[in-house]
């Protein structure tokens, strides 16, 4: 069975560009939830999808991220435009409906300068 | 890897001895905690896991030990191996919350 797939794995991309993250849930989990590690800090929730819908967006930090998940299947974490503390590894985890563990991606490094 | 610039609490152990990994968490209403393990490069590898009706959890090789009291986690990691050099984190949810609140992280060096 694959496991959580996300890409790319690294993005150095210039302060106001815009990144796209891609995460490969594993297949027949509902739940997919992405968090992530900025520098000096630990991993932090940013949301959950329930299949196709936003379940909890508590996590996200402004309205400059979003996220979407059509067809309840894979899911995109965008930066628009992105600033230098968006830095960091952001991780893609699911989980199916009604479990507690969760599995994760190996992150995307993102890099802004 | 993905922790440079980080300033991680390091434990620094003898291959072979026993490594403690310990961990506070914060909210009392957690009732599901997790130890995730993460290698360079890779993403959280989930460990072992214990809920809150129990104190003390056992895998092969690793014991996790829950105080609620003083809301207290422990990894134990019996006859470190090299392979067990990575970070580790504690992470805590409340059950259909699905959100997990991660601790700062520990790096495990293991010496040869």
């Amino acid at each position: 069975e694959a496991g959580v797939t996300q890409f790319p794995s690294h993005s150095v991309i210039e302060k106001g560009q815009t990144v796209t993250l891609r995460c490969d849930p594993i297949s027949g989990h509902d739940n997919l939830y992405w968090y992530r590690r900025v520098m000096g800090k630990e991993i932090k929730f940013l949301l959950h999808f329930v299949k196709e819908s936003k379940q909890d967006e508590s996590g996200m930090p402004n309205n400059r991220f979003l996220a979407e998940r059509t067809g309840g299947t894979y899911s995109t974490l965008k930066v628009q435009p992105a600033e230098l503390e968006d830095s960091g590894v952001y991780f893609c985890a699911s989980s199916h409906a009604g479990a507690t563990e969760a599995f994760f991606g190996q992150g995307t490094r993102l890099t802004v300068v | 890897g993905e922790s440079v610039g980080l300033h991680l609490p390091t434990l620094s152990v003898q291959e072979g001895d026993n490594s403690i990994i310990n961990c506070a968490y914060s909210n009392s209403a957690s009732d599901y905690f997790i130890w995730y393990k993460q290698e360079s490069g890779k993403g959280p590898q989930f460990i072992i896991d214990i809920r809150s009706n129990m104190d003390k959890r056992q895998g092969q090789r690793v014991t996790v030990l829950l105080n609620k009291t003083v809301k207290h986690l422990s990894l134990q990691i019996a006859a470190t191996q090299p392979g067990d050099s990575a970070v580790y984190f504690c992470a805590e949810t409340v059950s259909g919350t699905y959100k997990y609140i991660f601790g700062t992280g520990t790096r495990l060096k293991v010496l040869a």
